[in-house]
């Protein structure tokens, strides 16, 4: 199964609303990364929270990390129309290559 | 400093036929990274490389999917004998080495469209 499942897979909100998404995973990991993904193009890096790390922010992006849960959440303050995109979770599985194991993705729509 | 680079962006083959997909790495970047992702779905790891070594090649179909990353030039995924399932958008990213806390965050090209006839 997955490593990365994020949830809600779809998510639609009115501009000016705040977005959460929830990513679990399985193994244990030394950071997690989110990503977003514009309809057809490449990924765009957003944040990178490591092992050790609880939160972080970044600009309107807020991260958290609960390793005993396994889980992590991404939150969009103050939705933009322009924030409409597909979110991903990756982590390395504790690899010592860094490949990534992305999750299915959420997808983010933020009506005007 | 430009990005990590792909091309050709869109790439039609025929059943049958061989796809090279190129992927040139952020400039300072020695490992490269090739995913697959197919439609409505998330990025599936292919293959890890560093120049002129295949590091982790477990995600990587046994047969008719090699990658290389010579000394000079661009990293090349390449497909022999396509056939329909192959069709996927293909992505690299790259970034500049383990750190000192693990693995750094990668970096990813805009992808290469493959499409099967």
């Amino acid at each position: 199964s997955q490593q990365g499942e994020e949830d809600p897979q779809a998510l639609s909100i009115q501009e000016g609303e705040n977005a959460t998404m929830n990513c679990s995973y399985k193994t244990s990991i030394n950071n997690l990364q989110w990503y977003r993904q514009n309809s057809g193009r490449g990924l765009v890096h957003l944040i990178l929270i490591r092992s050790n790390e609880r939160e972080k922010h970044s600009g309107r992006l807020r991260v958290t990390l609960d390793t005993s849960k396994k889980s992590s959440s991404l939150l969009i303050t103050a939705s933009r129309a322009a924030d409409t995109a597909s979110y991903f979770c990756a982590t390395d599985g504790s690899s010592n290559t860094g490949k990534l194991i992305f999750g299915q993705g959420t997808t983010l729509q933020v009506k005007p | 400093n430009a990005g990590v680079m792909q091309n050709p962006r869109h790439l039609v083959r025929r059943r049958g036929q061989e796809a090279r997909l190129r992927c040139s790495p952020m400039k300072g970047h020695s490992h490269v990274y090739w995913y697959r992702q197919l439609p409505e779905e998330g990025l599936k790891f292919m293959v890890y490389l560093q120049k002129e070594n295949i590091i982790d090649e477990s995600g990587m179909p046994k047969e008719r999917f090699s990658a290389e990353f010579p000394k000079e030039g661009p990293s090349i995924l390449r497909i022999q004998q396509v056939v329909r399932g192959d069709s996927a958008a293909y992505f690299c990213a790259s970034s500049p080495g383990t750190g000192t806390s693990g693995h750094n965050e990668q970096f990813f090209g805009p992808g290469t469209r493959l499409t099967v006839l």
